[in-house]
């Protein structure tokens, strides 16, 4: 079974303009979560998605936004890119997103804002 | 507010020695922990978990332990290798909320 797949692995992007990432679950999974992880503040939540529904949302201006499709793959983007938006960005699938199931992360993108 | 704290950035030990790495938690209602490793230019990998009913699980080299009145969990790796030197996250989640995870400590097995 294929794992999850995110592209681009890495970007560089300026000031003010926006980013599309992509994320493909791994086959059946339908929920997938958005995690920004940065030095020194491990990962935090962006959001997550189920069945095309987004379930949960983090702390996060509404700068960042996201959608998943009828297939599970989710994107998330970021308009007006700030020099903070730098970071590593990972998605993860599970089947349900219960309470208790593992989730199985993606390789991640990392995102450098000039 | 940092709900789940691992204090220490980095841990260095030595090969075959146990590394012990903590975490605190403030959130009474959390009720399922678990453990992530991250290698370099890699996604986080699960490694083992306990729910809030247990205060003890193994799994092989590792052992996680809770105590819930004291709010902390630690992750004991016996014996440690060379190969478990990475970034190791601990996690906590209750009901539907989002996993919240910790900020991290990097540890190094030094051969």
């Amino acid at each position: 079974k294929a794992g999850v797949t995110q592209t681009p692995r890495y970007l560089i992007k300026t000031r003010g303009q926006q980013v599309t990432l992509s994320c493909s679950p791994i086959s059946g999974h339908r929920s997938v979560s958005w995690y920004q992880q940065t030095p020194g503040q491990g990962l935090q939540f962006l959001f997550e998605y189920f069945s095309e529904t987004q379930r949960n949302k983090g702390n996060f201006p509404g700068r960042f936004s996201g959608r998943q499709f009828s297939n599970s793959r989710s994107e998330m983007n970021v308009s007006t890119l700030e020099l903070g938006d730098s970071a590593l960005y990972l998605c993860a699938s599970s089947q349900r997103g219960g309470a208790n199931e593992k989730l199985f992360f993606g390789s991640g993108t990392q995102l450098s804002v000039l | 507010d940092q709900q789940v704290k691992q204090n220490s950035p980095s841990l260095s030990v030595q090969e075959g020695r146990i590394s012990i790495l903590n975490c605190d938690y403030t959130n009474s209602m959390f009720d399922y922990f678990l453990w992530y490793k991250k290698y370099p230019a890699e996604g986080p990998t699960f490694l083992i978990s306990i729910s809030s009913i247990k205060d003890k699980n193994e799994d092989g080299r590792f052992t996680v332990f809770l105590n819930k009145s004291a709010k902390h969990l630690s992750l004991h790796i016996v014996p440690s290798q060379p190969g478990d030197s990475a970034v190791y996250f601990c996690a906590a989640i209750t009901g539907n909320t989002p996993l919240v995870f910790g900020k991290g400590t990097r540890l190094s097995v030094i051969a």
